[in-house]
C-alpha cells in the first residue's frame, strides 16, 4: 500500500530534550516536506527536500533540522524543543514539484512541557 | 500575508443541507495549482482535488463540486446533501512556482459540523 508513515504518532517530552520524528514514504517520491498545524493558522511548511541531500527552509524553520540521506526517509529533528513547538506535525511527499499532489502522513502530536 | 483565505471558521448544517466553503487566493503567477484537503476528526489529511490555473471547468465528484473562478481568485467547494460523515475541517491550499513548487500554502481551514 502506497503510504507515508510517521513515528511516533504521539510524544510528550520536556524542554531541551532532543527528539527525532521519523518520516518514510514507499512511493519513490522526489519531494518531501514537513508541516506544522496550529489552530487558526492552518498548516505551515517547516522544511522541504527536492531530492537526496537537497533541503531548503520553509516558512517556519527556526528550531528544527532535517536531513535527507535516503530518498524514502526525511526525519525532523528538534535539538532543543521548547513549549512553542507543541503542535501537530505532518510529513508529506509528492512525486515531483510543479504543483504535484502532496500526500500526507498520519501526523505526530507533540507536546513539549 | 496570508495567500489563501478561508473566511468561514465554522459552518454548522443539518444533514441533507448543502454547504459551500469559500476559498480566496492571492498569487502573481499565471501558472499555479489549487487543492482541497479534508481533515476528519481522526486527524489525517485526505486529498480531495487538485486544479491547475489553466483549467477553469467546474468539477463534480459525487456529492462534491468545485467552482474555480480566476476573475475573483476563488476556488469554492460545495457539499451537496451533507451527511454526518462530512463533518471535518476542510483546507484550501495553493502551490505556486515562486516557492520553488515545494510548498503548499494553506488557508486556516473551515470546520464543518453536520448534525443529524
Amino acid at each position: 500500500e502506497a503510504q507515508v508513515t510517521q513515528n511516533p504518532r504521539y510524544l510528550i517530552t520536556v524542554t531541551g530534550k532532543k527528539l527525532t520524528v521519523t518520516c518514510s514514504q514507499n512511493m519513490n517520491h522526489e519531494y518531501m516536506s514537513w508541516y506544522r498545524q496550529d489552530p487558526g493558522l492552518g498548516l505551515r511548511q517547516i522544511y522541504y527536500s527536492m531530492n537526496v541531500e537537497v533541503t531548503d527552509k520553509g516558512d517556519v524553520p527556526e528550531g528544527y533540522k532535517v536531513s535527507r540521506k535516503e530518498k524514502r526517509n526525511f526525519p525532523l529533528i528538534l535539538e532543543s524543543p521548547s513549549p512553542n513547538q507543541t503542535s501537530l506535525y505532518f510529513c508529506a511527499s509528492s512525486s515531483e514539484g510543479g504543483g504535484d499532489t502532496q500526500y500526507f502522513g498520519p501526523g505526530t502530536r507533540l507536546t513539549v512541557l | 500575508a496570508q495567500k489563501v483565505t478561508q473566511a468561514q471558521t465554522e459552518i454548522s448544517v443539518v444533514e441533507k443541507e448543502d454547504v459551500t466553503l469559500d476559498c480566496v487566493y492571492e498569487t502573481r503567477d499565471t501558472t499555479y495549482y489549487l487543492f482541497w484537503y479534508k481533515q476528519p476528526p481522526s486527524g489525517e489529511l485526505v486529498f480531495l482535488i487538485r486544479r491547475n490555473s489553466f483549467d477553469e471547468q467546474n468539477e463534480i465528484s459525487g456529492r462534491y463540486s468545485w467552482n474555480f473562478q480566476k476573475s475573483t481568485s476563488s476556488f469554492n467547494f460545495t457539499i451537496t446533501a451533507s451527511q454526518v460523515v462530512d463533518s471535518a475541517v476542510y483546507f484550501c491550499a495553493l502551490s505556486e512556482p515562486t516557492d520553488s513548487w515545494g510548498k503548499l500554502q494553506f488557508g486556516a481551514g473551515t470546520q464543518v459540523v453536520v448534525t443529524p
